[in-house]
């Protein structure tokens, strides 16, 4: 069993709309939640870090966590064309150590 | 500015020839962790080290090694290279363990021949 679900897409959206990125785990214990953005060929860009249920704001990006639901999402307000990217969500969960349980990632395409 | 530098960026060797890749950081963080990035995949954590304390995951193969002579630097020794070890390798740090995040560097791509 998977412990960190994405949904590959890709997800479209046009210029300017509000992306909505999903990621579900499985581990209940997990206590820090990462959204990474990797562009192709690129290596992981730590976009923003949650570790209490809520909202957390950074610009256009909102980080949402709601560990009752087992569930956090990134939304990405304003989407420009360079956002286009895979964007990866990633757990530490109670039982991995230090190890970051990454999904497979969602693929995101901003249209001009 | 980049706080966390891989050498080579792109490598290519022989089957069976040793390689080694090699991370550095200026952040003075304690922790160095070595992930290994298949195409299409998720990342996959190798090992860490915490400080000079080693932390083998369990799955990682004999096959690799890793060295950490001082804080700011670590080394990824592939010991005879075979066809499924090409890949995209990383190298992150993170302050401390547990739940801080982990900042990447731009990565090594190593083929292999």
């Amino acid at each position: 069993q998977k412990e960190v679900e994405q949904n590959s897409g890709p997800l479209s959206v046009p210029e300017g709309a509000i992306a909505s990125l999903n990621c579900t785990y499985s581990d209940r214990g997990s206590q820090s939640f990462f959204w990474y953005r990797q562009y192709s060929g690129k290596s992981p860009e730590l976009i923003m870090s949650i570790y209490s249920n809520g909202d957390k704001e950074d610009g256009r990006f909102t980080a949402q966590l709601n560990k009752a639901s087992q569930y956090v999402s990134l939304l990405i307000r304003d989407s420009q064309p360079s956002d286009s990217a895979t964007y990866l969500c990633a757990v530490i969960s109670s039982n991995s150590g230090y190890a970051l349980n990454f999904g497979k990632g969602t693929s995101l395409l901003v249209t001009p | 500015d980049a706080m966390v530098i891989q050498n080579p960026r792109y490598q290519v060797t022989q089957f069976g020839k040793p390689v080694t890749l090699s991370c550095s950081q200026t952040l003075n963080h304690n922790v160095m962790y070595w992930y290994q990035q298949k195409s299409s995949q998720a990342p996959k954590l190798l090992f860490h080290y915490y400080d000079k304390d080693f932390n083998n995951e369990a799955d990682t193969p004999d096959n690799f090694q890793s060295r950490r002579p001082n804080t700011s630097f670590c080394f990824l020794d592939i010991r005879s290279p075979g066809l499924g070890d090409a890949a995209m390798y990383l190298c992150a740090t993170s302050r401390e363990g547990g739940g801080q995040p982990q900042h990447f560097g731009d990565g090594t791509r190593l083929s292999i021949l």
